[in-house]
């Protein structure tokens, strides 16, 4: 079965604080995984994703088979971090699997 | 201005009625999907297409349809069978084969009363 877990609801940080959010999978053949993020009053849209290993907005996400998991960090949250924040698996039908969301909320 | 478009935006029903919420896309993407979103539960899928004239029921397809009679558009009924219909509802494309995003809809939220 394929599902995706995201432990936290809500997560408050300071500005510039670490975050890390968290993202677990299970699937049983080798997932494509994304974050998608969605700012208040606009759509969904991809953050990144783990088969491009890049940097976007200075976050970050490593793909750790072992753990199934795939957190997404950033050294130091900004205001403008503040959204809703969803981890995505694509596997068996090629459909696309969220999980529950967090809302990052950081603080002045 | 290439994108996903649904409408409306709100829309509102009484009890009972079936509603119909659209969605085209000009990408040329294969593959569309419908997903609800509610509050703590994320985005659950319902129904999803990979070509023309072929769809999936996703986890909760119970009390929607849907049809692909067109690569753009992808529109999907809630019926009155559906037992909480009140929700938003948002609509994706993609492109098939590996490591590709989805694309989504502004959202249809829906209103039944």
């Amino acid at each position: 079965a394929q599902r995706v877990t995201q432990p936290e609801k809500l997560l408050s940080v300071f500005k510039g604080a670490p975050v890390e959010l968290k993202c677990n999978y299970s699937y049983s053949g080798s997932p494509e995984l994304f974050w998608y993020v969605q700012y208040s009053r606009q759509r969904l849209q991809l953050l990144l994703r783990h088969i491009s290993r890049e940097s976007i907005k200075g976050f970050t996400a490593d793909l750790n088979k072992g753990e199934t998991s795939f957190h997404l960090k950033k050294p130091f949250a900004q205001e403008e971090d503040s959204a809703m924040y969803y981890c995505a698996l694509r596997g068996y039908g090629q459909n696309f699997v969220f999980g529950p969301g967090t809302r990052l909320s950081v603080l002045p | 201005d290439g994108g996903i478009t649904q409408s409306p935006k709100y829309l509102f029903r009484k009890e009972g009625q079936n509603v119909t919420l659209s969605c085209e896309q000009n990408l040329n993407h294969d593959a569309m999907y419908w997903y609800r979103q509610d509050p703590g539960q994320g985005l659950r899928l319902i129904y999803y297409s990979q070509i023309v004239n072929d769809f999936q029921k996703g986890d909760i397809a119970e009390g929607y349809s849907v049809s692909r009679e067109k690569k753009e558009s992808f529109p999907l009924t809630v019926t009155s069978a559906q037992k909480n219909p009140t929700a938003f509802y948002l609509c994706a494309s993609s492109p098939t084969g590996e490591s590709t995003e989805a694309f989504f809809g502004q959202g249809t939220r829906l209103t039944v009363v």
